[in-house]
């Protein structure tokens, strides 16, 4: 165990809707990753959140948001939803910045009809 | 842009070989690289990481080896089990963010 937690495990959505995708942290972890991971490939990186402030993103349109919140928890929002956004989505948390490992949670499985 | 290459891509072998598994990356100023087992429809375990200025770390039944010039790191597992059968990643980190890029993964299946 991680102490790495997500919600929901699955989530089906139909094209064009809003999607919130939940992670929580481990206490004293400031720093958390999302990655989208298509099926039969490697996790990309979305976005990293440290301190509640965006600190790095990856090559993906704006309508992948995030949030970060003081106790440890976390969202990736993801609106005007399309096919390809089907994937299972990570979040990963560490205690700051520095060159560590990252710990991360099960994932949430997106399915986009 | 940093690529990162895992050869091969589906690996099938009987219980109690040896066998190693390959990972290269195209930009050689990285922090450190790490391998990952991933269980179906599951999240990331972090098997090894090997910091930059290192060159190789083991982990039990398992050793990974790093060589920074070439670009290229491998994981050596011993004695392969079923229970070994799972997704390997490899995963580079470099630049200001604690960010991964990561392989496209090497699909290992051990026959009892």
């Amino acid at each position: 165990e991680t102490g790495v937690t997500q919600s929901p495990t699955h989530l089906i959505k139909t094209r064009g809707q809003q999607v919130t995708l939940r992670c929580s942290s481990q206490s004293g972890h400031n720093t958390v990753s999302w990655y989208q991971q298509a099926l039969g490939q490697g996790p990309q990186f979305i976005f990293q959140y440290y301190r509640e402030e965006e600190n790095g993103r990856g090559n993906f349109p704006p309508r992948f948001s995030g949030l970060q919140f003081p106790n440890y928890s976390s969202e990736l929002n993801v609106n005007a939803l399309e096919l390809d956004d089907s994937a299972l989505y990570l979040c990963a948390s560490s205690p700051g910045l520095a060159v560590e490992t990252q710990y991360f949670g099960p994932g949430t499985r997106l399915l986009v009809l | 842009k940093q690529e990162v290459t895992q050869i091969p891509a589906a690996l099938s072998v009987p219980e109690g070989e040896n066998l190693v598994l390959n990972c290269s990356f195209t930009d050689s100023a990285i922090y450190n690289l790490q391998w990952f087992r991933q269980d179906p429809g599951k999240g990331l375990t972090s098997l090894l990481l090997i910091q930059s200025s290192q060159r190789e770390q083991t982990s039990g039944r398992l050793n990974a080896s790093l060589d920074k010039s070439s670009g290229r790191s491998t994981l050596y597992i011993a004695a392969s089990q079923p229970g070994d059968s799972a997704t390997y990643l490899c995963a580079v980190e470099g630049g200001a963010t604690n960010k991964l890029i990561f392989g496209t993964g090497t699909l290992l299946a051990v026959q009892p």
